[in-house]
């Protein structure tokens, strides 16, 4: 069965530090990889997601970035993180239909 | 054209009466609609779904209503109960792009 992992699971960064969050999934191969973010009580915001090794698409301009080192592993980074980079980060992948998502990162930037 | 549109953003329903959640949207290229359902601090989890040829689909207290002609589609939970508290998402699947729209996100509280 296909799974997919987050982490960490919560996160406290300090404004100007650098930010890596992984996700991996097992269980399936060329998946369609996805990052979300949802601010409190909010919607899904699409960052980042990538078909393949390598192919990144970017919905919004930010602070952030995305890569794609190996087929089932999707990392979110940034260089130097701001205090609206806070909210709950989500992974999630497909293959044809419908979403996975992974068990979020609760990062707060203080 | 990719928007789909979630009412209302937040519902109170007393214990064992019916939760009602509504999308809509416009493209007609979407081929398949999810709801999916998020506990505070979870990730969001599939809940249901329907293909645009079917116009209900029922899984336990939970029912897809599909209206094709007119471009919308609801989630009712019948004997709404307080484990049913949570966020929920409707979305739909452009095959073009195998992508999925989200709707902006019901939250739901059922009072015990």
């Amino acid at each position: 069965s296909q799974t997919i992992h987050q982490w960490p699971a919560t996160l406290v960064q300090p404004v100007g530090s650098p930010l890596s969050l992984e996700c991996t999934v097992e269980g399936t191969s060329n998946p369609n990889l996805y990052w979300y973010r949802q601010a409190a009580g909010r919607g899904l915001q699409l960052l980042f997601y990538s078909v393949g090794i390598g192919q990144i698409s970017s919905e919004v301009p930010q602070n952030l970035s995305a890569s794609r080192p190996q087929d089932r592993q999707f990392i979110l980074s940034s260089k130097k993180l701001l205090l609206s980079d806070s909210g709950f980060y989500l992974c999630a992948w497909s293959r044809r239909l419908g979403y996975t998502f992974g068990s979020g990162t609760r990062l707060t930037v203080v | 054209q990719q928007q789909v549109k979630q009412s209302p953003q937040s519902l109170i329903v007393q214990k064992g009466g019916i939760s009602i959640i509504n999308c809509a949207y416009e493209n007609t290229a979407f081929d398949y609609f999810p709801w999916y359902q998020q506990f505070p601090g979870k990730g969001p989890a599939l809940l249901i779904a329907i293909r645009p040829d079917v116009s209900e689909k029922k899984e336990g207290r939970f029912t897809i209503s599909f209206n094709k002609s007119a471009k919308q589609f609801s989630l009712h939970i019948m004997d709404s109960q307080p484990g049913d508290s949570a966020t929920y998402f409707c979305a739909a699947h452009n095959n073009a792009g195998n992508m999925l729209t989200f709707g902006g996100g019901t939250r739901l509280m059922v009072k015990p």
